[in-house]
């Protein structure tokens, strides 16, 4: 079991760039969770999603930021128009319920040059 | 908004000393407690998930309790080893996605 992967583990862009983050969850979860980490600063959620479907993205800035999780494929976690403040670790987790522990995956290191 | 607090902030311990540290949540709309080990460079890792007032649970030398009537849960650590040292985070469950504390950092010195 490969455990939540995600790619790139570290990503460099240019202010104005597009980032896409990817997230392929536990198999067996059909729940994902992208929280993000600035510095000193704890996780904090983004998104919450299901296949094809986004059930709370309370945590997510309403602008340049969007998720989805198809249903064939990864979670992808796009955010265009990328500014230096958006450089932060971007995590993914999976559970396979609403309400089971979660599995996270190592990271996506996004620095905006 | 939620919140979780987690004290102290950061920890230092020498190695066998006993050490324990603090969560408070939010007493309504519980669901339950999670607490995550972290290490340096790796991913959160799941240690417990508590949902009854009262629970109490163990893995090795770490154990956790829970107080859900008073929003506040324990972690203790015992015989620190210098592996422990690492970010230990609690995570809220109400009827939301899990909401962190900001850990707290041991470090326990040989």
């Amino acid at each position: 079991n490969a455990g939540v992967m995600q790619n790139p583990r570290h990503l460099v862009r240019r202010r104005g760039q597009e980032a896409r983050l990817r997230c392929s969850p536990m198999k067996g979860h059909s729940h994902v969770y992208w929280y993000r980490q600035l510095p000193e600063e704890g996780l904090k959620f983004m998104v919450y999603l299901q296949k094809e479907n986004i059930i709370d993205e309370s945590g997510m800035p309403k602008e340049r930021f969007s998720a989805e999780f198809p249903k064939e494929g990864p979670s992808i976690l796009r955010i265009q128009q990328v500014v230096r403040g958006d450089s932060a670790a971007y995590f993914c987790a999976s559970s396979p319920g609403t309400f089971d522990g979660y599995t996270f995956g190592s990271g996506t290191r996004l620095t905006v040059v | 908004i939620l919140n979780v607090e987690q004290s102290p902030q950061s920890l230092h311990v020498q190695e066998g000393d006993s050490t324990n540290f603090t969560c408070s949540f939010p007493s309504s709309n519980f669901y339950a407690l999670h607490w995550y080990r972290w290490e340096t460079a790796k991913s959160p890792e799941a240690l417990f998930v508590m949902t009854l007032n009262g629970d109490e649970k163990k893995k090795g030398r770490i154990s956790a309790t829970l107080n859900t009537k008073e929003g506040y849960s324990y972690l203790y650590i015992k015989g620190s080893q210098p592996e422990d040292s690492a970010t230990y985070l609690c995570a809220f469950s109400g009827n939301t996605p899990l909401v962190f504390g900001k850990g707290t950092r041991l470090s326990v010195i040989a």
